[in-house]
């Protein structure tokens, strides 16, 4: 079946400007998570959203970065006046959540490029 | 806090060389252990997993063992490919947490 797709795959923006990523989950997935890989770094994590549940928000890394997840399905991640170290590439994942072992299956996704 | 320390790359080897990619963790209790692998242009795929100790997680010809004594799982492949070269990913996650907590990465380029 089809697995978690991101959009766009590539942006673009400049300084100050805000931007939103969109996330589809693999159908069925009830947890759905964001992650950042910067240049050179390991994926940091972001947010969490688990079925209706208050999100996760944990790892954001400051009041510009938000998230919502509309109907338990598609995520957007939105960031706000956008910083040059904000780039980096985006990355969405998504699962069942209905065990321990706590399989993720990955996107794409998105690189960003604030210039 | 929960951690995970990787081998640092890049590693470059020859086909059909052996593959070893040293990962350890740090973590109370109990985690699950991963190993993810980025190929080119690609995203993140799940390349094996172990979920207790002793374990051994195995696909594509890698493998890796959960050794809770020395808190380690490393990766290893006898005869490596070209179609290997890729960036590997070790990961753990811990009941009732919320998250992969990811090791930095370890670049593998495979030379003929």
């Amino acid at each position: 079946g089809a697995g978690v797709s991101q959009s766009p795959s590539n942006k673009v923006t400049e300084k100050g400007k805000d931007v939103e990523l969109r996330c589809d989950p693999i159908s069925g997935h009830t947890a759905l998570y964001w992650y950042r890989q910067s240049l050179g770094q390991g994926l940091e994590f972001l947010i969490y959203f688990q079925g209706n549940s208050a999100p996760d928000k944990s790892g954001l890394p400051s009041d510009r970065f938000s998230a919502e997840r509309t109907g338990g399905s598609v995520s957007t991640l939105t960031i706000q006046r956008t910083q040059q170290e904000d780039s980096a590439v985006y990355l969405c994942a998504s699962s069942l959540r209905d065990s321990w072992t706590e399989t993720q299956y990955f996107g794409p996704g998105t690189r960003l490029l604030v210039l | 806090g929960d951690s995970v320390t990787q081998m640092e790359g890049p590693v470059t080897l020859s086909e059909e060389a052996f593959l070893t990619i040293n990962c350890t963790y740090t973590a109370t209790g109990y985690p699950s252990l991963f190993w993810y692998v980025q190929y080119p242009g690609e995203g993140l795929q799940l390349l094996l997993k172990a979920t207790k100790a002793d374990d051994k997680g195995s696909n594509k010809g890698f493998e890796a063992t959960y050794r809770k004594e020395t808190t380690s799982f490393h990766l290893e492949k006898g005869s490596v490919q070209v179609s290997d070269s890729a960036v590997y990913f070790c990961a753990l996650f811990k009941t009732g947490a919320n998250n992969l907590f990811f090791g930095t990465g370890t670049r593998l380029t495979v030379i003929p």
